[in-house]
């Protein structure tokens, strides 16, 4: 089955903890997109990559760290959370940058006390 | 600075009804334009989109209408469904392989 999994799907945490939330698929997309969803904010692109090795800030990049070291995998890593991270994220996928295909993973609600 | 605007924020409607839901956006930049459904709990899915050299696509109940002049587009439900109530963003794509600015959403209820 065509899928993109996020782990974990819940996470409370403190402030300053790192953490890396994951992001995998399975359908060999080369473009692959991080997104925090707020309320009242919509969807807010945090990093995208074209391929591996090629990653490229989107509007809210700001604390966040990324790497796409495998074409599967495009982990999402917090350095240094604070409470304004608290959000829910999504991560996804493409087969092509007019997103025609793209796929969003169920989203991983973190909680940053 | 929001770079599409999205409206309304929530909408109810009748089932059968029309369900309209409107977009500006001011980067003459942007060159693809989606819509999204997500549903409670689910990730966003793609629904339909639309190029700037097309003013209408229709797939289906769901009908894009773009107006590249006044930089608007809008997704129209036609024969709204119960299950059709998710909330809808809007979506714009340029200035980059993958770069995409979305509207805030608009919660759609569609009651019986």
């Amino acid at each position: 089955e065509a899928q993109v999994t996020q782990n974990p799907r819940y996470l409370i945490t403190v402030t300053g903890k790192k953490l890396t939330v994951t992001c995998s698929q399975n359908m060999n997309h080369e473009y692959m997109s991080w997104y925090r969803q707020d309320p009242g904010l919509g969807l807010r692109q945090i990093y995208y990559s074209m391929n591996v090795e090629v990653t490229d800030k989107g509007d809210v990049p700001e604390g966040y760290k990324v790497s796409r070291k495998e074409k599967r995998n495009f982990p999402l890593i917090l350095e240094s959370p604070s409470p304004n991270q608290t959000s829910l994220y999504f991560c996804a996928s493409s087969l092509s940058r007019l997103q025609e295909t793209q796929y969003f993973g169920p989203g991983t609600r973190l909680l940053v006390l | 600075q929001q770079q599409v605007k999205q409206s309304p924020q929530s909408l109810i409607v009748q089932k059968g009804g029309i369900s309209i839901i409107n977009c500006a956006y001011e980067n003459t930049a942007f060159d693809y334009f989606p819509w999204y459904q997500q549903f409670p709990g689910k990730g966003p899915a793609l629904l339909i989109a639309i190029r700037p050299d097309v003013s209408e696509k229709k797939e289906g109940r769901f009908t894009i209408s773009f107006n590249k002049s006044a930089k608007q587009f809008s997704l129209h439900i036609m024969d709204s469904q119960p299950g059709d109530s998710a909330t809808y963003f809007c979506a714009a794509l340029g200035g980059g392989y993958q770069k995409v600015t979305f509207g805030i959403g608009t919660k759609l209820q569609v009651i019986p």
